[in-house]
């Protein structure tokens, strides 16, 4: 299907484990985003990147890790999980010289 | 630090109420605006753009204007209706990064 997707849509995993999240996109576009959405903290961008092998750190790096070695994907991995990272984790994308982003549904993310 | 406001956090009307929701942002400099919209268990899709150099944006019922010098944007929803029930986020765009406000939930009764 075109669009941007994102799986699992829901993960439930223990302290210390190691969990990635997937994002996939069809468009072709340039950047991409990860998010976390948390009551009293809305949308905070973890990391980005504006094309394959480059990426940049968000307002809320710590404890997590990306990579992109091809356009469409742009995995998240969390090293070690810790309650804290209990979270909605939205990926998003854009095309270069576009503003709109575009959101995938969400995975909910329960670190037990 | 740019730091985005919503008020208020929740809000209901009865249908067909117009009704404005709020954002403020701290710092001026911005690239543009945005107002996404959040549907429960879903992504947020896209409702208007406002470029900074632009006062507003309409798309159908609703109306975004952007106020730079005083931190301000507003999104106008005519006529409410029960499917705008959602909740509506303001994003503030700058160098390709966004800040997103914490969201008003609508609640639009029949």
């Amino acid at each position: 299907d075109a669009g941007i997707t994102q799986s699992p849509r829901y993960k439930i995993t223990e302290t210390g484990r190691q969990v990635t999240l997937m994002c996939h996109q069809t468009w072709s576009h340039s950047y991409m985003f990860w998010y976390r959405q948390d009551l009293g903290h809305g949308l905070r961008l973890i990391y980005y990147s504006a094309a394959a092998d480059i990426t940049d750190k968000g307002e809320v790096p710590d404890g997590y890790v990306v990579s992109r070695s091809k356009t469409e994907n742009f995995p998240l991995t969390l090293e070690s999980a810790t309650r804290s990272q209990t979270s909605v984790y939205f990926c998003a994308s854009r095309t270069s010289g576009g503003d709109t982003q575009y959101f995938g549904p969400g995975t909910r993310l329960t670190v037990l | 630090k740019q730091e985005v406001t919503q008020i208020p956090a929740a809000l209901s009307v009865p249908e067909g109420e117009n009704l404005v929701l709020n954002c403020s942002f701290t710092d001026s400099a911005i690239y543009n605006l945005q107002w996404f919209r959040q549907d429960p268990g879903k992504g947020l899709t896209s409702l208007l753009l406002i470029q900074s150099s632009q006062r507003e944006q309409t798309s159908g019922r609703l109306n975004a204007s952007l106020d730079k010098s005083s931190g301000r944007s507003t999104l106008y929803i005519a006529a409410s209706q029960p499917g705008d029930s959602a909740t509506y986020l303001c994003a503030v765009g700058n160098t390709g990064k966004l800040i997103f406000g914490q969201g008003t939930t609508l609640q639009v009764k029949p």
